[in-house]
């Protein structure tokens, strides 16, 4: 089975700017989580899709947005990028077929790095 | 809300030994809980999910066991070698959170030398 692509792997933007991150989850999945990884705060939640519906934010402001396709491949959108949203955007993949009281397990691409000058 | 330290958060190691990584979480209702590896500038790869049911799981040379009464995970490497070389990341469901939501602690940053 192929793993979670993520794409592109690096991106180089200026302040001000927008950027759209992709995510192919494995076959099969159909719940696809993001995160923001950075030194300072490791890693952190930023929303979950399941079925083309997201079923949960982090706490990030609005600039941050996604969606998801039917095909449960999901984009992640930042608008007004700033200095501070340099950082590795991960994606995780999981079957998260189970209510909010259980975790499915999740497996992660390799991650986009995007450096904001 | 879950919070989730690991200890310790570096580890530097002689090669062929056997290390513990600890981590400890603050809402023990979880069901389960996960362990992963992290290379520098890469994603994280699953090592292990253990159920509560469990207490122990093992994957070749890593044994990771969980004990919800104390609110603890640990990670047993075994005979370690410098491929094991890693940050290893642990992370617990936060149930008040919804779908998915997860805590990761900081990791340990663990260098095996040869």
């Amino acid at each position: 089975k192929a793993g979670v692509t993520q794409t592109p792997r690096y991106l180089i933007k200026t302040r001000g700017q927008q950027v759209t991150l992709s995510c192919s989850p494995i076959s099969g999945h159909r719940s696809v989580s993001w995160y923001q990884q950075t030194p300072g705060q490791g890693l952190q939640f930023l929303f979950e899709y399941f079925s083309e519906t997201q079923r949960n934010k982090g706490n990030f402001p609005g600039r941050f947005s996604g969606r998801q396709f039917s095909n449960s491949r999901s984009e992640m959108n930042v608008s007004t990028l700033e200095l501070g949203d340099s950082a590795l955007y991960l994606c995780a993949s999981s079957a998260g077929t189970s209510g909010t009281n259980y975790y499915n397990e999740q497996f992660f691409g390799p991650g986009t790095r995007l450096t904001v000058l | 809300k879950q919070e989730v330290t690991q200890i310790p958060a570096a580890l530097s190691v002689p090669e062929g030994e056997n290390l513990v990584l600890n981590c400890s979480f603050t809402d023990s209702a979880i069901y389960n809980l996960q362990w992963f590896r992290q290379d520098p500038g890469k994603g994280l790869t699953s090592l292990l999910l253990i159920q509560s049911s469990q207490r122990e799981q093992t994957s070749g040379r890593l044994n990771a066991s969980l004990d919800k009464s104390s609110g603890r995970s640990t990670l047993y490497i075994a005979a370690s070698q410098p491929g094991d070389s890693a940050t290893y990341l642990c992370a617990a469901p936060d149930l008040s959170g919804g779908y998915q939501k997860v805590t990761f602690g900081i990791g340990t940053k663990l260098q095996v030398i040869p």
